[in-house]
């Protein structure tokens, strides 16, 4: 049993340059998350998903955008990236709150970028 | 705005020290509070939920307390093992969505 899969685990940009970072897990579960997580900032949401083909803003979702084509994938796009967002990038899913009345999140094991 | 507040930011341990580490939360409208311990270079992983005040729960040498406004992390006479970032996180409504805000976390290190 897999979990929650990020790829890819390194990736070094240039400013401006563009990128993607895939998501997926096998858990058949309906919401999906990705966080950044800095050095005194804890982990902070930037966009997240309740379902398939739907998608929300989190915290900070700015420079960031997102697809959930698919219920087991969800994708964290930079289109041109800057220093500021230079950081660890965690997915992470959890069943609806329906179902469980708590949003107990399955992380993935991250995702370092950095930005020249 | 939901605030979580986590301390002392770090901590050593000589082995079967016992000790406790502090979340205090400002949150409207708490639904529940996590408990998350992660290690380095990997995603945090779920420890405890804890949803109203006086409730307990337990693991091996952890065990968690929730008042109104803040919760207890004790641990139990620690092995190095249990070295790793304790991260504190509390889910609230927001947006019409329901909101999962995390700490900055407790570094904790337990020598041997």
């Amino acid at each position: 049993n897999a979990g929650v899969t990020q790829t890819p685990k390194f990736r070094v940009l240039k400013t401006g340059q563009s990128m993607t970072l895939l998501c997926a897990q096998d858990m058949n579960h309906e919401y999906m998350y990705w966080y950044r997580q800095d050095p005194g900032m804890g982990l902070r949401l930037i966009h997240y998903s309740v379902g398939e083909g739907t998608t929300a803003k989190g915290e900070v979702p700015d420079g960031y955008n997102v697809s959930r084509l698919k219920k087991q994938n969800f994708l964290l796009g930079l289109e041109s990236a800057a220093p500021s967002q230079t950081s660890v990038y965690f997915c992470a899913s959890s069943y609806s709150l329906w179902e469980s009345g708590a949003n107990v999140l399955t992380f993935g094991a991250g995702s370092r970028l950095t930005v020249l | 705005e939901d605030q979580v507040t986590q301390s002392p930011e770090a901590l050593r341990l000589q082995e079967g020290e016992s000790s406790s580490l502090n979340c205090s939360y400002t949150v409207s409208g708490l639904r529940g509070l996590f408990w998350y311990r992660q290690d380095p270079g990997k995603g945090p992983e779920f420890l405890f939920t804890l949803y109203s005040a006086g409730e307990e729960k337990e693991k091996e040498r952890l065990k968690a307390t929730l008042t109104k406004k803040e919760s207890f992390l004790h641990i139990t006479a620690p092995k190095p093992e249990d070295s790793a970032t304790y991260l504190c996180a509390v889910q609230a409504p927001w947006e019409g969505y329901q909101k999962v805000t995390f700490g900055t976390g407790t570094k904790l290190q337990v020598i041997p």
